[in-house]
């Protein structure tokens, strides 16, 4: 059972390039997230999925695009990248079951952009 | 809108010692969620402990409890007898449904260092 697991780990992008970060789960759950984290703010949504098929955005949306073409895959995507995006990008699960919807991350991916 | 607050940007904390960090939050739903997650170096988000709104004990998970005042908005998280393994970031989280589908909103954050 891998649990939430991210696709890659580190990227070095320059300003302008497009890149996908895909993000894969095994728990079944319904709801997917994304989000960034940036020194001193904590982690902020960007999208979220609440079921195959159907996204939303979060609260930093601007510059991304999201698809979840399958329950347990939920892809990020940036289409011209910029340096105010460099950050470290979770992806989280969660489900309905068990009342408390606890989140479920993966290890990260350290994006650089140049 | 809901809002969490993490007033300690940062703490140093003894070997063995308790240490508790603050969480307020606010919200004007009275069906909502509480967590607190760490961060370790390396990078991983942990969870530690959660607490519902009408849980009407405070909720522990071995070493972590968590102080629950409703009435004060206050969620913080104790961990008693500190290891050096607990040097982290702390973050509290809150989940207000049902019309945010899981969403959860962040702290800022408060780093702990534990010294021998």
């Amino acid at each position: 059972n891998a649990g939430v697991t991210q696709t890659p780990k580190f990227r070095v992008l320059k300003t302008g390039q497009s890149m996908t970060l895909l993000c894969a789960q095994d728990m079944n759950h319904e709801y997917m997230y994304w989000y960034r984290q940036d020194p001193g703010m904590g982690l902020r949504l960007i999208h979220y999925s609440v079921g195959e098929g159907t996204t939303a955005k979060g609260e930093v949306p601007d510059g991304y695009n999201v698809s979840r073409l399958k329950k347990q895959n939920f892809l990020l995507g940036l289409e011209s990248a910029a340096p105010s995006q460099t950050s470290v990008y979770f992806c989280a699960s969660s489900s309905l079951a068990g009342g408390s919807y606890e989140q479920y991350f993966g290890p990260g991916t350290r994006l650089t952009v140049t | 809108a809901q809002k969490i607050t993490q007033t300690q940007p940062g703490m140093f904390v003894q070997e063995k010692e308790a240490v508790t960090l603050d969480c307020t939050y606010d919200t004007s739903d009275q069906s909502y969620g509480l967590f607190w997650y760490k961060q370790p170096s390396s990078g991983e988000m942990i969870f530690l402990i959660y607490q519902g709104s009408y849980d009407e004990q405070n909720a522990t998970e071995g070493r972590y409890s968590l102080n629950f005042q409703k009435a004060r908005k206050s969620a913080n998280l104790v961990i008693s007898a500190s290891q050096l393994g607990d040097s982290a970031m702390y973050f509290c989280a809150m989940r207000v449904p049902p019309d945010s589908w899981g969403k959860f909103q962040f702290g800022a954050g408060t780093q702990v260092v534990v010294t021998p």
